[in-house]
């Protein structure tokens, strides 16, 4: 399937570099989402971005930084990361916010490790 | 108090067991209800949503407990495949799902 992809898949880095996660949905949804997936725990959200405009930032720490130039694509450009912060982090979609019981489409996820 | 709580299992059962499993949530305002599957080392899809009526697709059937604040989902005659975690997934206003942890099953030979 893909709906939705992310790349890289895996993602090793040293606190000091700088890399960015991509995202890219093909459903024509308008609604863009990042989500934090840690280890035995809930998926977190973390941005939400609805026709290019971002409607949620859930207290994430500046060292995360989204991007989205389209609706078709979302970044999440990272910067001093800390190793708690290594996690699988989710990009999905949705047709529209708004929307009670709109359906999220996750792409496969980036599997980040920050050493 | 989480927002969504499940136990986390594994449940472990046989082929063709039937296993069952809730998920409560905290937030009795909450609109809309689904299941999500997660695969080992995979993305979370969606398997079902849960309706006020309690419904049905295939060998799962899920229900919804407003009064209680609690899902359910229920496997008949579970198959290997059906080895995976399941997120209960809660939307608390217009695009916000809150998800639980996971439950995990692991069907046996």
């Amino acid at each position: 399937e893909t709906g939705v992809t992310q790349t890289p898949r895996h993602l090793v880095m040293g606190m000091t570099n700088k890399k960015s996660l991509k995202c890219e949905q093909h459903l024509g949804h308008n609604a863009m989402y990042w989500y934090k997936q840690s280890a035995k725990k809930p998926l977190e959200l973390m941005f939400v971005y609805n026709f290019k405009e971002q409607t949620e930032n859930n207290s994430v720490p500046s060292r995360f930084s989204p991007e989205c130039p389209n609706s078709s694509h979302l970044f999440l450009h990272l910067h001093t990361l800390q190793p708690e912060d290594s996690a699988l982090y989710l990009c999905a979609s949705s047709q529209n916010r708004g929307q009670g019981g709109d359906t999220q489409y996750f792409g496969p996820g980036t599997r980040l490790t920050v050493l | 108090r989480k927002e969504v709580e499940q136990d986390p299992g594994p449940f472990n059962v046989p082929e063709g067991a039937t296993v069952a499993f809730n998920c409560t949530y905290s937030n009795s305002a909450s609109q809309s209800f689904f299941w999500y599957r997660q695969d080992c080392r995979k993305e979370p899809k969606l398997l079902m949503s849960v309706y006020s009526s309690g419904n049905e697709d295939g060998r799962f059937t899920a229900q919804l407990n407003r009064a209680s604040q609690y899902i359910s989902l229920l496997i008949r005659d579970s198959k290997l495949s059906d080895s995976a975690t399941y997120l209960c997934v809660v939307n608390n206003s217009d695009y916000k799902l809150s998800f639980g942890a996971g439950t995990t099953v692991t069907v046996r030979a």
